[in-house]
């Protein structure tokens, strides 16, 4: 079985700060990985995936995310926030043997002028 | 068109009437998702649709919920009997291959809001 936890429904950050989203997964196979975004009044967007090659993911917009095995975690990254990156963000999980993609429960974030 | 459309963008309906949503993935894409967005919640699976395979219905809630898909293209998701529950947004997805395992890029449209009253 699969799941996945975004740890903080809503985070705050001043523009220029560091943005750090957290997510753990739990799988029992080796795992893919995703980030999507979703901007106010949008649909939902591919922001990274991991699929078992480079552990470090750059991603659009200046994102990234590292894939951390031995802590089951995909945190996505971003070294200075801009206001347009207020969105809600989702973390999700799939693997390659026939498992559904699962989403997590999403975080807000918000940027402060 | 360009990417995944979705209609009606909002609907209102009263508890009990049946709706239907319909979703228009990218063109050439074998591969459709429904899913259910509610307030403070994560994306629920609903339902997919790969080629001409059985689709995999095990996200659907309860039996009021169905969905279709003709020719491999359009899709349409009905809610029989709605419920005051069923109030959420409702999203579709597409992408290239698909399989529920698969490291494709998902493709979503902007959304039906649901609102039972």
């Amino acid at each position: 079985a699969q799941s996945v936890t975004q740890l903080g429904s809503h985070v705050s950050v001043s523009e220029g700060a560091l943005v750090l989203l957290r997510c753990n997964y739990s799988s029992s196979v080796p795992p893919y990985l995703f980030w999507y975004v979703q901007y106010p009044n949008q649909g939902l967007q591919l922001l990274l995936k991991y699929t078992s090659a480079a552990t470090l993911v750059k991603g659009i917009n200046g994102f990234e995310a590292e894939f951390k095995k031995s802590e089951t975690s995909f945190h996505l990254t971003k070294p200075s926030a801009h206001m347009s990156d207020a969105a809600e963000y989702f973390c999700a999980v799939s693997a390659s043997f026939g498992f559904k993609t699962i989403f997590g429960a999403g975080t807000r974030l918000f940027v402060k002028a | 068109g360009a990417g995944v459309s979705q209609s009606p963008s909002n609907k209102v309906t009263e508890k009990g009437k049946d709706v239907e949503l319909r979703c228009d993935p990218i063109s050439g894409h074998t591969a459709l998702y429904w899913y259910r967005q509610s307030l403070g919640q994560g994306l629920e699976f609903l339902i997919y649709f790969q080629g001409n395979s059985a689709p995999d219905k095990s996200g659907l809630p309860s039996d009021r919920f169905s969905a279709e898909r003709t020719g491999g293209s359009v899709s349409t998701l009905t809610i029989q009997r709605t419920q005051q529950e069923d109030s959420a947004v409702y999203l579709c997805a597409s992408s290239l291959e698909g399989g529920l395992a698969s490291t494709d890029t998902q493709y979503f449209g902007p959304g039906t809001r649901l609102t039972v009253l």
